[in-house]
């Protein structure tokens, strides 16, 4: 069966850092990945999205990775700011299907 | 940008009774809208998957008679709980696609909160 995980459940870092989030899946040949933030009692809001034929994206401090062989993404937020603090989910995609991970809890401390 | 508004945001109700969620496409046309549930610190589970003018398509394990969903245009579509119990009290939240704009993302309603008293 699919499966997609998240590396962790919560993942704490200092201010000024990169947090780096894995999301590792099987059974599964997405089109594209993407990537959300949630925050407590709201919907995801999208983030990013990677083709299966790119390699990397970048957006601000944002950037993600994306290897097929591997079956692996890395998302990674440089120079974290508390604000980043929030739950990240990865999801995957193939044309009208589209399934999450159970997400990586983030916390940026001061 | 893109925008979905779903409704209500939140919604207490009595067992036995029926609530409906409706999420609508603000600034785009949806082709597809999924309609996902979410319990605490867990991740978001599809439920189903509606097109526009078609019947939906379910999740394995989704009772298709308890949640009743309508897509009757490319803007709304309606999670209907019938019947609702306890057990149904959860996050409900929908997502739709840009039909015009494939590779950007989906859009996400802010999400229903249910309790079943």
């Amino acid at each position: 069966s699919q499966k997609i995980e998240q590396n962790s459940e919560a993942l704490n870092i200092q201010e000024g850092k990169t947090a780096t989030l894995t999301c590792n899946y099987t059974n599964y040949s997405p089109a594209y990945l993407q990537w959300y933030r949630q925050d407590p009692g709201r919907g995801p809001v999208f983030l990013l999205l990677i083709r299966e034929n790119e390699k990397e994206k970048r957006k601000e401090r944002l950037k993600v990775t994306f290897d097929t062989t591997l079956k692996q993404s890395l998302f990674h937020i440089t120079a974290s700011q508390p604000a980043d603090s929030a739950t990240y989910l990865c999801a995957l995609s193939s044309y009208n299907d589209m399934r999450f991970g159970a997400g990586t809890r983030l916390t940026v401390k001061p | 940008g893109a925008v979905v508004s779903q409704h209500p945001s939140r919604v207490i109700c009595k067992s036995g009774t029926s609530v409906k969620i409706e999420c609508r496409s603000l600034d785009f046309q949806a082709t597809t809208m999924f309609w996902y549930r979410q319990f605490p610190k867990q991740s978001l589970m599809l439920m189903a998957t509606s097109n526009e003018g078609s019947k939906a398509t379910y999740e394995q394990g989704v009772e298709k008679d308890k949640f009743l969903i309508n897509h009757a245009s490319l803007t709304l579509s309606t999670l209907t709980v019938t019947s609702a119990h306890p057990e149904d009290s959860s996050f409900y939240i929908c997502s739709a696609s840009n039909r015009d704009r494939p590779f950007r993302g989906y859009t996400f309603g802010s999400g229903t909160r249910l309790t079943v008293v």
